[in-house]
């Protein structure tokens, strides 16, 4: 079975604060993904990578870095915290062009 | 139009009914066509992928895949309670892309 984990489940966090959220899986997939998930928009493409080092971005990137610095490891980072990244964020891993995306438990971040 | 899209419903049927969720998508060279299921406050889970035109069938899921009409559905035989959930539709464009473009889900609530 496909493995995605996330660093935690619900984080806390400041106007302006830089925040880290970290996804790890353990099937050897080369690409991953970060989403962000909110009601009546669905799931939005931030960033995806699909090597090491590698990274593209996806719909809705301003606001947002990510690193992969080791296969196993995609993280996603937020500048500088503002209210309207409240969010869930999902991070997901595939193994190859047009396969299935398999999802981690997802991040619910909220921004004061 | 949107590129992927899906009725949000809720669509309420009775327990032991079939339940028929739908997807249409805006790109007629799309490859790949994939069936998630998501619980209140959980992530997105794989129920099923479907690459050709027909249905497949797993268990009491069955996909139908007709490129002609860029339609996509999502059958549950003898609903049960614990089906009631959003279900995702999720679709991989034509070219060279590890996309996928998520619609927004339907709701299904399976009565008792």
């Amino acid at each position: 079975d496909v493995k995605v984990t996330q660093s935690s489940r619900y984080l806390v966090k400041r106007t302006g604060e830089k925040v880290f959220l970290e996804c790890v899986q353990d099937m050897d997939h080369e690409n991953m993904f970060w989403y962000r998930q909110d009601p009546g928009l669905g799931l939005r493409l931030i960033y995806f990578s699909y090597d090491v080092k590698m990274k593209e971005k996806g719909d809705i990137p301003e606001g947002y870095s990510v690193s992969r610095e080791k296969k196993e490891r995609f993280s996603l980072i937020l500048e500088s915290a503002s209210t309207n990244q409240t969010s869930m964020y999902l991070c997901a891993s595939s193994s190859g062009l047009g396969m299935a995306q398999y999802f981690g438990p997802g991040t619910r971040l909220l921004v004061l | 139009q949107k590129e992927v899209e899906q009725n949000s419903g809720p669509l309420s049927v009775p327990e032991g009914a079939i339940a028929s969720l739908n997807c249409t998508y805006s790109d007629r060279g799309s490859q790949s066509f994939f069936w998630y299921r998501q619980y209140s406050g959980k992530s997105p889970e794989l129920i099923m992928f479907i690459y050709s035109n027909g249905d497949k069938e797993d268990g009491r899921f069955t996909a139908q895949l007709n490129k002609a009409s860029q339609y996509v559905s999502l059958l549950i035989r003898d609903s049960q309670p614990s089906d009631s959930a959003t279900y995702l539709c999720a679709v991989r464009k034509g070219g060279a892309t590890n996309k996928l473009i998520f619609g927004t889900g339907t709701l299904l609530a399976v009565q008792p």
